[in-house]
């Protein structure tokens, strides 16, 4: 089974309106962190968000905010208010147990932000 | 501060010809992983460091692949008899580990390794 799943390969949100990216993933380790990386055409990959398996509050950062529903095994990122520059690949990823393992990424969702 | 950074940003190799790829991990962070990204295999972990140690090698997909990090710092990925399904782009990421508490990767720019 896939450890982390992205089921949207593309997405188109409109300037300003918010978008949410699908992420489940599948552990029976109980400590995990979830993590949200942002890819632009250049190719870097950027760190935008986290949510640690323990966490009982929802992360935020900026216009980033991570859905959490541990008992569905999701954990969804939602931008408001989209921007031109958030067009890029998103991708989630989880890293299991010990305090600096790997990660495990998803597929990824191409985002296009339109006009 | 200065970020991960990657050396050469773009390697075209002939096959069967051995490459080096440099990583300069963040200042401080002890962890040291690299990642490979290719359009059929999205992005697969190969090997993690801490400090001079590789405590989990288990993505590295051959023989033919090895690293080392020396002085807790920098980090040479090497290729020996590249193949062609080896193109790909190499990522490096490091990360700082302190207590229990679960920290984020950083990303370099990547290497593009091509090999003809």
């Amino acid at each position: 089974a896939q450890k982390i799943t992205q089921t949207q390969p593309g997405m188109f949100v409109q300037e300003k309106e918010a978008v949410t990216l699908d992420c489940t993933y599948d552990t029976s380790d109980p400590s995990y962190g979830l993590f949200w990386y942002k890819q632009p055409s250049s190719g870097e990959m950027i760190f935008l968000i986290y949510q640690g398996s323990y966490d009982q509050q929802n992360a935020t950062e900026g216009r980033y905010s991570l859905n959490f529903q541990k008992a569905r095994k999701s954990a969804n990122l939602v931008i408001s208010a989209s921007q031109l520059g958030d067009s890029a690949m998103y991708f989630c990823a989880m890293r299991e147990g010990g305090t600096a393992s790997k990660l495990t990424f998803g597929t990824g969702t191409r985002l296009q932000v339109t006009l | 501060g200065a970020g991960v950074s990657q050396s050469p940003s773009n390697k075209v190799t002939e096959k069967g010809k051995d490459v080096e790829l440099r990583c300069d991990p963040i200042s401080g962070h002890t962890a040291l992983y690299w990642y490979r990204q290719s359009l059929g295999q999205g992005l697969e972990f190969l090997i993690y460091f801490q400090g001079n140690s590789a405590p989990d090698k288990s993505g590295l997909p051959s023989d033919r692949f090895s690293a080392e990090r020396t002085g807790g710092s920098v980090s040479t990925l090497t290729i020996q008899r590249t193949q062609q399904e080896d193109s790909a782009v190499y990522l490096c990421a490091s990360s700082l580990v302190s207590g229990g508490a679960l920290y984020e990767q950083y990303f370099g720019p990547g290497t593009r390794l091509t090999v003809t």
